[in-house]
């Protein structure tokens, strides 16, 4: 299917496992966006990519990794979950950098227990 | 530094009624502004965008205008109808970079 999915869309993992949270778009869009919706928080930005190989920090990147070895896919993962990892994640893709639109997938919950 | 800040929710309101979700920004240089919406089990979609003061962004009988002068960016619909129960996100973009700065969302609940 066209568009940008994530998986899985449900994720309960324990503390100090490594757990990865994939992203794929079929647009060939060159930049890519990983965020964490908390409640008060709103979203913030973790990691973005700008194009394959090149990634870049965000607001709030401690504890996570990520990739970019094909334009299509950015995979997120975080090496050692921590409860305070429990969140919403979305990934984002948009034609270019700027003020493009920013296309968004449906979302993982992933819950540390 | 550059923040959003909305009001807060939730908002309940009657069909065919008006609304307001109110958005101001604080920004270190030049942002474009932004209304993402969030239906239930989704991710956001853009809504309307505004890149430059006094622009009006329109969308689905959403509006908002840019005001520099007062740095806000409320949303206004003049009759809200069910399907609008959404949580609303005001967003700022600076020229510079590729970071979005998102507020805390509006939930909206339209009732018959």
């Amino acid at each position: 299917d066209a568009g940008i999915t994530q998986s899985p869309r449900y994720k309960i993992t324990e503390t100090g496992r490594q757990v990865t949270l994939m992203c794929h778009q079929t647009w060939s869009h060159s930049y890519m966006f990983w965020y964490r919706q908390d409640l008060g928080h709103g979203l913030r930005l973790i990691y973005y990519s700008a194009a394959a190989d090149i990634t870049d920090k965000g607001e709030v990147p401690d504890g996570y990794v990520v990739s970019r070895s094909k334009t299509e896919n950015f995979p997120l993962t975080l090496e050692s979950a921590t409860r305070s990892q429990t969140s919403v994640y979305f990934c984002a893709s948009s034609l270019q950098g700027g003020t493009y639109e920013q296309y968004f997938g449906p979302g993982t919950r992933l819950t540390v227990t | 530094g550059n923040s959003v800040t909305q009001m807060e929710g939730p908002v309940t309101l009657s069909e065919e009624a008006f609304l307001t979700i109110n958005c101001t920004y604080t920004a270190t240089g030049y942002p474009s502004l932004f209304w993402y919406v969030q239906y239930p089990g989704e991710g956001l979609q853009l809504l309307l965008k505004a890149t430059k003061a006094d622009d009006k962004g329109s969308n689905k009988g959403f509006e908002a205008t840019y005001r520099k002068e007062t740095t806000s960016f409320h949303l206004e619909k003049g009759s809200v109808q069910v399907s609008d129960s959404a949580v609303y996100f005001c967003a700022l973009k600076l020229n510079t970079g590729n970071q979005f700065y998102f507020g805390t969302g509006t939930s909206l609940t339209v009732i018959p």
